[in-house]
């Protein structure tokens, strides 16, 4: 089973700031099969990027995707307000699929 | 635009059969992975398995021996059974779809709490 790794757990920033957020798997991810959400409390997860860095629909493109084999990155440009949630990655390349333990983007 | 919907069974009995139904409105079941997610209170997603309509299924092994997804084409559903309960399925569940293995619907989350 393909361990993912999210770091950091916690990330306080600003409006307007650049949040950079890691998730490192403990195996390559074949084909970059690997997608990241975003859940806010009370909520559903949403897709934000597939296949590393493809935006889902309606996705806006202040969030970026990239990466390649163990090492993926989620980046938000400049933070809005509506961005401070958490964000789940999952690999979807190998069964079982699995999430990372989350990052959390806090108001600073 | 694709819509899914849990049915709400709340509480079941330490030992006894959890069973969940997703309904999907806006498109056929064809084409697609449907997928069963969980989420403990207070933690992260633990993904539980999918089925495509071919009923081809996958499952966490974690979960393997307890757990059954299957589908019903004509009633655009799919079915999450898991067996022999305890206090640790206690979470939220989700059902997803998507074209490929990751989940771009998803249903709005059922409780289910497990106790006597």
């Amino acid at each position: 089973e393909i361990v993912l790794t999210q770091s950091p757990g916690t990330l306080s920033l600003s409006p307007g700031e650049r949040a950079t957020l890691s998730c490192r798997a403990s195996q390559s991810v074949i084909s970059n099969y690997l997608a990241w959400y975003q859940q806010k409390p009370g909520q559903a997860p949403r897709l934000l990027i597939d296949d590393a860095s493809s935006r889902a629909t309606g996705i806006p493109d202040r969030f970026s995707g990239s990466g390649s084999g163990t090492d993926f990155t989620l980046t938000i440009s400049r933070l809005e307000p509506e961005d401070f949630a958490v964000y789940y990655c999952q690999q979807c390349a190998n069964s079982p699929l699995t999430f990372g333990g989350g990052t959390k983007v806090e108001i600073k | 635009h694709v819509q899914l919907q849990e049915s709400s069974p709340g509480l079941v009995k330490p030992s006894e059969t959890l069973s969940l139904t997703c309904t999907v409105s806006g498109d056929s079941l064809s084409s697609h992975y449907w997928t069963w997610i969980r989420q403990p209170p207070g933690k992260g997603l633990e993904w539980i398995g999918n089925i495509h309509v071919s009923e081809n299924t996958n499952y966490n092994p974690s979960l393997m021996s307890r757990v059954t997804i299957s589908i019903d084409t004509s009633k655009n559903q799919f079915s999450l059974k898991l067996n022999s309960v305890t206090a640790a399925d206690t979470a939220l569940y989700y059902c997803a779809g998507g074209l490929g293995w990751s989940a771009d619907y998803w249903g709005q989350g059922t409780l289910v709490t497990v106790s006597s």
